[in-house]
């Protein structure tokens, strides 16, 4: 069965304390993986996508690296506004369905 | 501000009642993309059209349809509501048939009461 499985479920950091967010998958065929951002009540902002095992991309303090079996979200020296919830989504090659996992909850302390 | 249109913002219904959602995506953004977002179940992806045809299709209801109009805004439809229905519905889109970069709208809260 293709699922999403992100850990931790809530992440309390100190600013400057980084850290990594953890996605797993199991997928009949990869097409993509998505990282996404999203704040409460609004609809999720798009940060990455990965397609291939090695891959790596970098925004500002994100680093989204990709495996056979998950993918890491690594935030470096975090700031207060990069509280949010992270999302990881893969989308499978049968069907082209998304899946996406119950996301990762950041809160950055000053 | 991603671009993409959603409306109504909030909807309050009753069960049994029918309800029409609607989205215009990003300027040529081609694909567009439904979701529903409830507490306990997260992020489901419901379907998504491209260029007017359906090219992918997730966990959507019988009782859910949706479509895509010549000038690419699309509707969802929901009908025979049930409580269980009350979430935050998102649209996005796309330029291409891949979800290279997707776009998410506002999104539209609807309660079922």
């Amino acid at each position: 069965e293709d699922q999403v499985t992100q850990s931790p479920e809530a992440l309390r950091l100190q600013e400057g304390e980084s850290s990594s967010l953890n996605c797993s998958y199991t997928v009949s065929g990869l097409r993509g993986l998505f990282w996404y951002r999203q704040d409460p009540g609004k609809g999720p902002e798009f940060l990455f996508t990965l397609y291939s095992a090695g891959e790596e991309k970098e925004k500002e303090r994100l680093k989204a690296t990709l495996t056979k079996k998950e993918s890491f979200l690594h935030i470096t020296a975090p700031k207060p506004e990069d509280s949010a919830t992270y999302l990881c989504a893969v989308q499978a090659d049968t069907g082209n369905q998304f899946y996406f996992g119950t996301g990762t909850s950041l809160t950055v302390i000053p | 501000d991603s671009g993409v249109t959603q409306t109504p913002k909030h909807l309050i219904t009753a069960t049994g009642q029918r309800v029409t959602l609607r989205c215009s995506p990003r300027s040529g953004d081609l694909s567009v993309y439904w979701y529903q977002q409830s507490l306990d179940q997260g992020l489901q992806f419901l379907i998504q059209y491209y260029n007017g045809e359906e090219r992918a299709k997730g966990n959507i209801l019988e009782r859910f349809s949706a479509q895509q109009f010549p000038d690419l805004h699309s509707e969802l439809n929901l009908s025979s509501l049930e409580l269980g229905d009350s979430a935050l519905y998102f649209c996005a889109s796309s330029v291409g048939q891949r979800p290279y970069e997707q776009y998410f709208g506002p999104g539209t809260r609807l309660t079922v009461t």
